[in-house]
Protein backbone atom coordinates (compact mmCIF):
# COMPACT_ATOMS: atom_id res chain seq x y z
CA UNK A 1 0.00 0.00 0.00
CA UNK A 2 0.79 3.40 -0.38
CA UNK A 3 2.98 5.13 3.04
CA UNK A 4 4.67 8.58 3.68
CA UNK A 5 7.24 8.70 6.00
CA UNK A 6 8.37 12.09 7.79
CA UNK A 7 11.17 12.91 10.30
CA UNK A 8 10.08 13.12 13.91
CA UNK A 9 9.55 16.21 15.26
CA UNK A 10 10.01 18.85 16.97
CA UNK A 11 12.17 20.46 14.84
CA UNK A 12 13.46 23.74 16.88
CA UNK A 13 15.30 26.44 14.73
CA UNK A 14 16.40 30.04 15.61
CA UNK A 15 14.97 32.39 13.29
CA UNK A 16 16.78 32.84 9.72
CA UNK A 17 17.86 29.13 10.08
CA UNK A 18 17.93 26.85 7.09
CA UNK A 19 15.01 24.39 7.43
CA UNK A 20 14.90 20.83 5.78
CA UNK A 21 11.76 18.59 6.72
CA UNK A 22 12.60 15.52 5.36
CA UNK A 23 9.62 13.47 3.14
CA UNK A 24 9.77 9.96 1.61
CA UNK A 25 6.89 8.05 0.40
CA UNK A 26 6.02 4.51 -1.40
CA UNK A 27 3.40 4.39 -3.80
CA UNK A 28 3.08 2.29 -7.24
CA UNK A 29 2.83 5.21 -10.22
CA UNK A 30 2.93 8.32 -10.33
CA UNK A 31 1.13 10.34 -7.22
CA UNK A 32 0.91 13.66 -6.76
CA UNK A 33 2.95 15.20 -3.60
CA UNK A 34 1.97 17.52 -1.47
CA UNK A 35 3.17 19.90 1.48
CA UNK A 36 0.79 20.58 3.91
CA UNK A 37 0.77 23.08 7.17
CA UNK A 38 -1.11 23.34 10.07
CA UNK A 39 -0.30 26.60 11.98
CA UNK A 40 -1.69 26.69 15.55
CA UNK A 41 -5.60 26.36 16.35
CA UNK A 42 -6.47 25.97 12.40
CA UNK A 43 -7.04 23.03 9.64
CA UNK A 44 -4.63 22.18 7.31
CA UNK A 45 -3.82 24.29 4.20
CA UNK A 46 -2.29 23.52 1.03
CA UNK A 47 1.41 24.77 1.19
CA UNK A 48 2.63 23.48 -1.95
CA UNK A 49 2.20 20.71 -4.70
CA UNK A 50 4.33 18.68 -7.49
CA UNK A 51 2.48 16.50 -9.82
CA UNK A 52 5.41 15.03 -11.47
CA UNK A 53 8.99 13.55 -11.39
CA UNK A 54 11.29 16.49 -11.11
CA UNK A 55 8.80 19.07 -10.49
CA UNK A 56 9.52 21.79 -8.04
CA UNK A 57 6.98 23.25 -5.63
CA UNK A 58 7.34 26.62 -4.39
CA UNK A 59 5.36 28.83 -2.28
CA UNK A 60 6.10 31.54 0.67
CA UNK A 61 9.80 30.32 0.44
CA UNK A 62 9.20 27.15 0.94
CA UNK A 63 10.14 24.78 -2.17
CA UNK A 64 10.12 20.77 -2.31
CA UNK A 65 11.67 18.96 -5.34
CA UNK A 66 9.58 15.87 -6.36
CA UNK A 67 12.50 13.51 -6.67
CA UNK A 68 11.28 10.21 -8.28
CA UNK A 69 14.81 8.23 -8.19
CA UNK A 70 15.10 8.47 -4.22
CA UNK A 71 10.91 8.75 -3.91
CA UNK A 72 11.29 11.65 -1.65
CA UNK A 73 9.82 15.07 -1.07
CA UNK A 74 11.74 17.16 1.26
CA UNK A 75 10.32 20.49 1.94
CA UNK A 76 13.11 23.28 2.65
CA UNK A 77 13.38 26.99 3.53
CA UNK A 78 16.37 29.49 3.41
CA UNK A 79 15.85 31.61 6.46
CA UNK A 80 12.87 30.71 8.51
CA UNK A 81 10.60 33.00 10.47
CA UNK A 82 8.68 32.87 14.27
CA UNK A 83 5.55 32.91 11.97
CA UNK A 84 6.92 29.61 10.21
CA UNK A 85 6.07 27.92 13.41
CA UNK A 86 3.36 25.17 12.84
CA UNK A 87 2.76 21.36 11.59
CA UNK A 88 4.05 20.18 8.39
CA UNK A 89 2.43 17.17 6.65
CA UNK A 90 3.47 15.66 3.78
CA UNK A 91 1.02 13.87 1.46
CA UNK A 92 0.65 11.92 -1.41
CA UNK A 93 -2.19 11.15 -3.89
CA UNK A 94 -2.09 8.51 -6.23
CA UNK A 95 -3.66 9.37 -10.33
CA UNK A 96 -6.93 8.30 -11.87
CA UNK A 97 -10.04 7.69 -9.55
CA UNK A 98 -10.71 9.24 -6.69
CA UNK A 99 -8.00 7.50 -4.45
CA UNK A 100 -7.53 8.84 -0.74
CA UNK A 101 -4.65 10.74 -0.08
CA UNK A 102 -1.85 9.63 2.04
CA UNK A 103 -0.59 11.29 5.27
CA UNK A 104 2.34 11.41 7.29
CA UNK A 105 2.73 11.91 10.56
CA UNK A 106 3.50 15.23 10.36
CA UNK A 107 6.80 17.35 11.88
CA UNK A 108 6.23 20.08 14.13
CA UNK A 109 8.46 23.18 13.44
CA UNK A 110 9.65 25.75 16.46
CA UNK A 111 10.96 28.74 15.21
CA UNK A 112 12.51 30.88 17.91
CA UNK A 113 13.05 34.69 17.58
CA UNK B 1 -16.09 33.15 2.12
CA UNK B 2 -15.25 30.06 4.04
CA UNK B 3 -14.68 27.57 1.90
CA UNK B 4 -14.95 24.48 4.13
CA UNK B 5 -16.80 25.30 7.39
CA UNK B 6 -17.15 23.25 10.33
CA UNK B 7 -20.11 23.28 13.15
CA UNK B 8 -19.35 23.58 16.54
CA UNK B 9 -15.93 24.20 16.50
CA UNK B 10 -15.94 23.48 20.37
CA UNK B 11 -18.07 20.77 21.83
CA UNK B 12 -17.86 19.29 25.25
CA UNK B 13 -20.09 16.50 26.63
CA UNK B 14 -20.57 13.48 28.42
CA UNK B 15 -19.84 9.82 28.00
CA UNK B 16 -22.69 7.63 26.49
CA UNK B 17 -24.49 10.98 25.13
CA UNK B 18 -24.83 11.30 20.58
CA UNK B 19 -23.33 14.21 19.12
CA UNK B 20 -23.21 15.20 15.91
CA UNK B 21 -20.93 18.04 13.60
CA UNK B 22 -21.57 19.29 10.75
CA UNK B 23 -19.97 20.04 7.95
CA UNK B 24 -20.44 22.02 4.47
CA UNK B 25 -18.47 22.73 1.77
CA UNK B 26 -19.19 25.54 -1.33
CA UNK B 27 -16.61 24.56 -3.67
CA UNK B 28 -18.85 22.33 -5.68
CA UNK B 29 -16.36 19.63 -4.77
CA UNK B 30 -17.46 16.13 -5.40
CA UNK B 31 -15.86 14.58 -2.80
CA UNK B 32 -15.65 15.26 1.04
CA UNK B 33 -14.01 13.28 4.11
CA UNK B 34 -13.77 13.38 7.80
CA UNK B 35 -10.09 12.80 9.67
CA UNK B 36 -9.40 12.59 13.37
CA UNK B 37 -6.47 14.11 14.64
CA UNK B 38 -5.18 13.08 18.23
CA UNK B 39 -2.81 14.59 20.46
CA UNK B 40 -0.23 13.80 18.67
CA UNK B 41 -1.42 15.66 15.17
CA UNK B 42 -1.63 12.11 13.84
CA UNK B 43 -4.32 12.54 10.82
CA UNK B 44 -6.62 9.11 10.44
CA UNK B 45 -8.74 9.35 7.90
CA UNK B 46 -12.21 7.73 8.73
CA UNK B 47 -14.89 8.45 5.84
CA UNK B 48 -14.38 9.21 2.42
CA UNK B 49 -17.80 10.03 -0.05
CA UNK B 50 -18.82 10.91 -2.85
CA UNK B 51 -22.04 10.51 -4.65
CA UNK B 52 -21.09 6.85 -6.02
CA UNK B 53 -19.65 5.20 -3.07
CA UNK B 54 -18.83 5.41 0.92
CA UNK B 55 -15.58 4.24 1.67
CA UNK B 56 -15.24 3.65 5.20
CA UNK B 57 -11.73 2.83 7.10
CA UNK B 58 -12.63 -0.19 8.64
CA UNK B 59 -10.81 0.79 12.01
CA UNK B 60 -13.82 3.40 13.07
CA UNK B 61 -15.98 2.20 15.17
CA UNK B 62 -19.39 1.38 13.64
CA UNK B 63 -20.36 4.11 16.68
CA UNK B 64 -19.48 6.94 14.26
CA UNK B 65 -21.33 7.05 10.87
CA UNK B 66 -21.46 9.71 7.73
CA UNK B 67 -24.53 11.26 6.77
CA UNK B 68 -25.09 13.24 3.53
CA UNK B 69 -27.77 15.09 2.66
CA UNK B 70 -26.83 16.54 -0.67
CA UNK B 71 -23.33 16.75 -2.29
CA UNK B 72 -22.17 19.74 -0.47
CA UNK B 73 -22.61 18.25 2.96
CA UNK B 74 -21.34 15.58 5.21
CA UNK B 75 -22.46 15.45 8.46
CA UNK B 76 -20.82 13.07 10.86
CA UNK B 77 -22.95 11.37 14.09
CA UNK B 78 -21.48 9.48 16.72
CA UNK B 79 -23.48 7.38 19.58
CA UNK B 80 -22.45 6.58 22.71
CA UNK B 81 -19.54 8.81 23.25
CA UNK B 82 -16.29 7.64 24.70
CA UNK B 83 -13.41 9.09 26.31
CA UNK B 84 -11.15 7.77 23.53
CA UNK B 85 -13.19 9.33 20.74
CA UNK B 86 -11.64 13.37 22.59
CA UNK B 87 -9.95 14.56 19.41
CA UNK B 88 -10.04 17.24 16.76
CA UNK B 89 -12.41 16.18 13.99
CA UNK B 90 -11.53 17.66 10.69
CA UNK B 91 -13.64 17.89 7.60
CA UNK B 92 -12.14 18.49 4.35
CA UNK B 93 -12.94 18.45 0.18
CA UNK B 94 -11.15 17.52 -3.04
CA UNK B 95 -12.29 17.52 -6.72
CA UNK B 96 -12.32 13.68 -8.22
CA UNK B 97 -8.86 13.58 -10.08
CA UNK B 98 -10.20 12.19 -12.88
CA UNK B 99 -11.19 15.41 -13.86
CA UNK B 100 -7.76 16.80 -14.37
CA UNK B 101 -7.10 18.21 -11.66
CA UNK B 102 -4.18 17.34 -8.66
CA UNK B 103 -6.86 16.66 -6.37
CA UNK B 104 -5.96 18.43 -3.34
CA UNK B 105 -7.73 18.81 0.01
CA UNK B 106 -9.54 21.72 1.39
CA UNK B 107 -10.04 21.27 5.71
CA UNK B 108 -12.40 23.04 7.59
CA UNK B 109 -11.36 24.38 11.16
CA UNK B 110 -11.86 21.51 13.24
CA UNK B 111 -14.05 20.46 15.11
CA UNK B 112 -12.69 19.95 19.16
CA UNK B 113 -14.33 17.51 20.61
CA UNK B 114 -14.05 16.53 25.00
CA UNK B 115 -15.65 13.68 26.35
CA UNK B 116 -15.96 14.13 30.02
Amino acid sequence: GNSVTQMEGPVTLSEEAFLTINCTYTATGYPSLFWYVQYPGEGLQLLLKATKADDKGSNKGFEATYRKETTSFHLEKGSVQVSDSAVYFCALRKSGGSYIPTFGRGTSLIVHP
Amino acid sequence: DTAVSQTPKYLVTQMGNDKSIKCEQNLGHDTMYWYKQDSKKFLKIMFSYNNKELIINETVPNRFSPKSPDKAHLNLHINSLELGDSAVYFCASSQDRRQGNTGELFFGEGSRLTVL
